[in-house]
């Protein structure tokens, strides 16, 4: 399975931007960008998930790289509760292949924020 | 109620008995996932089924045996538990591309 690499940690002030990186230069073709954040004794949160273009949804957004071997998680304004373990995964097809779609969790970045 | 629901919560065994984690989900979909997550790590794969006749066995499987008794259920069983069996267990479900949906957990303790 393609792996990516994130920094341990990040810190963030509330109500600023937030923007977690993710190198993932082996990612096949048609690997998908997976993100989630588990706060301490819960289960993992899906975030948000992307192919080749950006995407938004009402919790973050996803910039994907044109060469698709980075991208980058946006928090718009960071509030307190976002503080938890945010995790990158690249999450190949499920549709055929030997790796079905599954997910494999790195450690990831645990965020802070301040108030 | 959650999409995924796991039982028990909070479960205290002792070493070699047998005990079995249940998890059920609404979300309508084929894919069913048991991981492991021990303090301060990412998650481990236990077993994974893409139906309830297809069952497969993830990055750390000995140990542990599973049973797809239905689309919407899937039970995961120690047979015989030690302490570093001692973790907490997530459930999770997914369609083929989109996100998960994880369970609570169960925190597990052997004694």
């Amino acid at each position: 399975d393609a792996k990516t690499t994130q920094p341990n940690s990040m810190e963030s002030n509330e109500e600023e931007p937030v923007h977690l990186p993710c190198n993932h230069s082996t990612i096949s073709g048609t690997d998908y960008i997976h993100w989630y954040r588990q706060l301490p004794s819960q289960g993992p949160e899906y975030v948000i998930h992307g192919l080749t273009s950006n995407v938004n949804n009402r919790m973050a957004s996803l910039a994907i790289a044109e060469d698709r071997k980075s991208s980058t998680l946006i928090l718009h304004r960071a509030t307190l509760r976002d503080a938890a373990v945010y995790y990158c995964i690249l999450r190949p097809p499920g549709t055929g292949g030997t790796s079905y779609g599954k997910l494999t969790f790195g450690q990831g970045t645990i965020l802070t924020v301040h108030p | 109620d959650a999409d995924v629901t796991q039982t028990p919560r909070n479960r205290i065994t002792k070493t070699g008995k047998r005990i079995m984690l249940e998890c059920s989900q609404t979300k309508g979909h084929d894919r069913m996932y048991w991981y492991r997550q021990d303090p301060g790590l990412g998650l481990q794969l236990i077993y994974y089924s893409f139906d309830v006749k297809d069952i497969n066995k993830g990055e750390i499987s000995d140990g542990y045996s599973v049973s797809r008794q239905a689309q919407a259920k899937f039970s995961l069983s120690l047979e015989s538990a030690i302490p570093n069996q001692t973790a907490l267990y997530f459930c999770a479900t997914s369609d083929s591309v989109g996100g998960y949906t994880f369970g609570s957990g169960t925190r597990l303790t052997v004694v």
